[in-house]
């Protein structure tokens, strides 16, 4: 049973405007999110994450909201530029009640921004 | 800076045949991991160590093994080849349990034929 969900396979966009990806989980209990950008033939590298008592977090084109009442987030990127294209995953951490501290990922997104 | 350096990067096996994929990380790490990623899914884990000497099964383990002898370095083992193990593992390192942010090598891909 997937615990991050990402609905979305792929997103297609208009640089310039915005992206906004879409992530759903189902364990309350998870105490961190995050967001990582991977590009072909490269690993996944990091890009902002926000803890389960926020609701929001910025780190300049990128935004990511928190939702706990509705178990979702999303990551909004404004303005979106050609060299945002890429996969991005959805991931959840829980760092109490003895976890392991293992990050849990959804499918991804694959996100085109068109010049 | 290194980071995490996987070797080999690309690697076509038989059916049954074994091999090591070859992970290291230079930024003193306790945490190391093993991902696999299928086309259309996600990171599944595969195996994890909290330290030198410990190791734990993650996910999905089944036809694999791993090591942690030092702190650097993590090599997964496949032992058996199986078509169903296609796909491009990556190996990833943090320096403490309660952070998400994983640095993650460049990746293996891995064809069984």
């Amino acid at each position: 049973d997937q615990q991050v969900k990402q609905n979305s396979p792929s997103l297609s966009v208009q640089e310039g405007r915005i992206s906004i990806l879409n992530c759903d989980y189902t364990n309350s209990m998870f105490d961190y999110f995050l967001w990582y950008k991977k590009y072909p033939a490269e690993g996944p590298t990091f890009l902002i994450s926000i803890s389960s008592i926020k609701d929001k977090n910025e780190d300049g084109r990128f935004t990511v909201f928190l939702n706990k009442s509705a178990k979702h987030l999303s990551l909004h990127i404004v303005p979106s530029q050609p060299g945002d294209s890429a996969v991005y995953f959805c991931a959840a951490l829980r760092v109490s009640g003895g976890s392991q501290g293992n990050l849990i990922f959804g499918k991804g997104t694959k996100l085109s921004v068109k010049p | 800076n290194a980071g995490v350096t996987q070797t080999p990067k690309f690697r076509i096996l038989k059916i049954g045949q074994s091999m090591t994929l070859q992970c290291a990380q230079d930024m003193n790490h306790n945490y190391m991991y093993w991902y696999r990623q299928d086309p259309g899914m996600g990171l599944k884990l595969i195996y994890y160590s909290v330290g030198a000497g410990i190791t734990d099964k993650g996910e999905v383990p089944n036809g694999y093994n791993v090591s942690r002898s030092t702190t650097e370095d993590f090599p997964l083992r496949l032992e058996l080849a199986a078509p169903s193990q296609t796909s491009v593992y990556f190996c990833a390192s943090k320096a403490i349990a309660n952070t998400g942010e994983l640095f993650f090598g460049e990746g293996s891909r891995l064809t069984v034929l």
